[in-house]
């Protein structure tokens, strides 16, 4: 069984200011691990994706994420929050690069002028 | 490439009808899934196909749910006797080969579901 560990449902940043948010997965097998932004009304955008190339995934946006075994984590990170960034984010995992995947319970990112 | 679309995007019904929602995946998408997401939360399987075959079934499709991809291209997703629970965003997915660390998988806008 897999399952995700989102900390934090609500994450509110000054525009400008380091984004982090965090996920913790849980996996019997080596996972694919995701990241996926959602804004209001609408579907999942896939930004980012681990899948053992490398710990240090870059996706779009800006954002990138680092898996770390030991710690079974996979938070996301952007260096300066735009006003644009303000949405609900999704970890999540699956046994395969684009297959059924367990999601997160989500993180509202708010970004203040 | 259109993208995964779905229809109707909003629906609202009454206690005890039945709705139907479609999903057209990305052309030649091999894989199909749908997800059920409730406020607050994140999105749920629910079931997929491969090709025309439904292989998986979440715990979550009631018997009053069913699923459908007849010729392997686009998907139906019908709930009888709608109940207030069922009150939700389906989402719909499509990948070519979930395998292949090329593939990704790319989601609808979703049919954002209220029964009144």
């Amino acid at each position: 069984a897999q399952s995700v560990t989102q900390l934090g449902s609500h994450v509110s940043v000054s525009e400008g200011a380091l984004v982090l948010l965090r996920c913790n997965y849980s996996s019997s097998v080596p996972p694919y691990l995701f990241w996926y932004v959602q804004y209001p009304n609408q579907g999942l955008q896939l930004l980012l994706k681990y899948t053992s190339a490398a710990t240090l995934v870059k996706g779009i946006n800006g954002f990138e994420a680092e898996f770390k075994k030991s710690e079974t984590s996979f938070h996301l990170t952007k260096p300066s929050a735009h006003m644009s960034d303000a949405a609900e984010y999704f970890c999540a995992v699956s046994n395969t690069n684009a297959g059924k995947s367990t999601f997160g319970d989500g993180t509202t990112l708010t970004v203040k002028p | 490439d259109t993208g995964v679309s779905q229809n109707p995007r909003h629906k609202i019904t009454k206690r005890g009808q039945n709705v139907t929602f479609r999903c057209d995946p990305i052309s030649e998408h091999n894989r199909l899934y749908w997800y059920r997401q409730t406020l607050g939360q994140g999105p749920e399987f629910l079931t997929y196909f491969q090709n025309e075959a439904q292989l998986e079934k979440s715990r979550l499709l009631s018997d009053r749910f069913s699923a459908e991809r007849p010729k392997g291209s686009f998907s139906t997703l019908e709930i009888q006797r709608t109940e207030q629970g069922d009150s939700a965003m389906y989402l719909c997915a499509s990948s070519l080969d979930p395998d292949r660390l090329t593939d990704t998988q790319y989601f609808g806008p979703g049919t954002r579901l209220t029964v009144l």
